[in-house]
């Protein structure tokens, strides 16, 4: 069945320092999804892409769509202790969304 | 704004025993999800509803039964509790079926 595929799985920076997670998908997207979930808290949607090539900014925050719509990335930018959390894609077909194992982001001050 | 609320933040069940999680939204949404979420496994859904009384099987439906009587209303049916099925339980709902999700708070079940 189709897989979404998620690395790193974990990640611990120093405040400062750049991230970047990465999304693999094993078949076409129509869509792709960023979720942020806080330590002790739900999944909260952050951003949808669906051109292919497409590139988004959120302040400190880049997500990028692949050309051919198997796979994406979202980068941060010296990141902050506000950014601890875990990073999910959701990777949208016909008719089903399906997320990425997620990746864990820890900020050292 | 959207509110997906979960009957309970925190559980504790006896193997064997009929376990209910309630999940409630009010924007209208036709769409519901149940998921579990274990350290390292990420979000695995269990069962999805596009419409009242009509349900899905996720990826990991086993030990599971859900119920959709009401629009705003999902609920997910652990029959006979195991200590596997010990997890989080994240319920969600959204306007399409690849459209962004909502998520409720989550409970927490610890099943001894």
């Amino acid at each position: 069945g189709q897989q979404v595929m998620q690395i790193p799985q974990y990640q611990h920076v120093q405040e400062g320092e750049d991230f970047t997670t990465y999304c693999n998908s094993s078949t076409t997207l129509s869509n792709i999804q960023w979720y942020k979930q806080r330590p002790g808290g739900h999944p909260v949607f952050l951003i949808q892409l669906v051109k292919s090539g497409e590139v988004k900014k959120q302040k400190r925050l880049t997500f990028q769509f692949g050309e051919a719509k198997k796979n994406s990335s979202l980068h941060i930018t010296a990141t902050q202790t506000t950014d601890v959390g875990t990073y999910f894609c959701a990777g949208g077909n016909t008719d089903k969304l399906i997320f990425g194992t997620g990746t864990r982001l820890q900020v050292f001050p | 704004d959207v509110k997906v609320t979960q009957s309970s933040r925190y559980l504790v069940k006896r193997t064997g025993e009929k376990v209910f999680l309630e999940c409630v939204q009010d924007m209208d949404h036709e769409n519901m999800f149940w998921y579990r979420q274990d350290p390292g496994l990420g979000l695995r859904l269990i069962y999805f509803s596009y419409d009242v009384k009509m349900k899905e099987k996720g990826d990991i439906p086993e030990g599971y039964s859900v119920s959709r009587e009401k629009k705003e209303r999902f609920s997910l049916i652990l029959e006979s509790a195991s200590t596997n099925q010990t997890s989080m339980y994240l319920c969600a709902s959204s306007l399409l079926l690849v459209a962004e999700q909502y998520f409720g708070p989550g409970t927490r079940l610890t099943v001894t």
